[in-house]
């Protein structure tokens, strides 16, 4: 049982690249988060996907899309990277619905740096 | 006030000592709890739920003060292998957006000193 699955795990990219995240969970998770965490200021909420075809901005979207085509997917788009963007990335999922006031499950992280 | 509070630290305690961790949060319609454990660079991992009648999972002690707008973590009989950062999470409730917001805490981080 994979759970929660990241890719990738590391990367480096140079101001004004793009690239995408990738999140996969095989729990049958309603759903899914994007946090990153940087040193002092714990998790962060990027953005969240209530459901297939559904994504919501949360507490620092700016620079970042998102895209849930599938249930079990959650992808995290960068447009044009910046050094500030540096930063451990997390993905979660959990329950929802009537399955509500579950915990999160994590994904191993991805490390990115933005040169 | 921030939503959800805890002390950085770090606690520095000899194995075998009992140590306590609390958090605190700002909203009183907040409707559940968790902790996390989370090593230096990993992932959080959930430890255990914190129930309104406080539960034990074996070293691990979880207490919630609704009328305080606290929870607490014990560990007795520390181990080497509980240093880590236990975070603090607190569920928010519904919000406009359609989802419950979930709050982390910054982590309290743990060193069991041989």
């Amino acid at each position: 049982n994979a759970g929660v699955t990241q890719t990738p795990k590391f990367r480096v990219l140079k101001t004004g690249q793009s690239m995408t995240l990738l999140c996969a969970q095989d729990m049958n998770h309603e759903y899914m988060y994007w946090y990153r965490q940087d040193p002092g200021m714990g998790l962060r909420l990027i953005h969240y996907s209530v459901g297939e075809g559904t994504t919501a901005k949360g507490e620092v979207p700016d620079g970042y899309n998102v895209s849930r085509l599938k249930k079990q997917n959650f992808l995290l788009g960068l447009e044009s990277a910046a050094p500030s963007q540096t930063s451990v990335y997390f993905c979660a999922s959990s329950y929802g619905g009537d399955r509500d006031n579950q915990p999160q499950h994590f994904g191993d992280g991805t490390r990115l740096s933005i040169l | 006030r921030k939503e959800v509070e805890q002390d950085p630290g770090p606690f520095n305690v000899p194995e075998g000592a009992t140590v306590a961790f609390n958090c605190t949060y700002s909203n009183s319609a907040s409707q559940s709890f968790f902790w996390y454990r989370q090593d230096c660079r990993k992932e959080p991992k959930l430890l255990m739920s914190v129930y309104s009648s406080g539960n034990e999972d074996g070293r691990f002690t979880a207490q919630l003060n609704r009328a305080s707008q606290y929870i607490s973590l014990l560990i007795r009989d520390s181990k080497l292998s509980d240093s880590a950062t236990y975070l603090c999470v607190v569920n928010q409730g519904w919000n406009s957006g359609g989802y419950q917001k979930v709050t982390f805490g910054i982590g309290t981080k743990l060193q069991v000193i041989p």
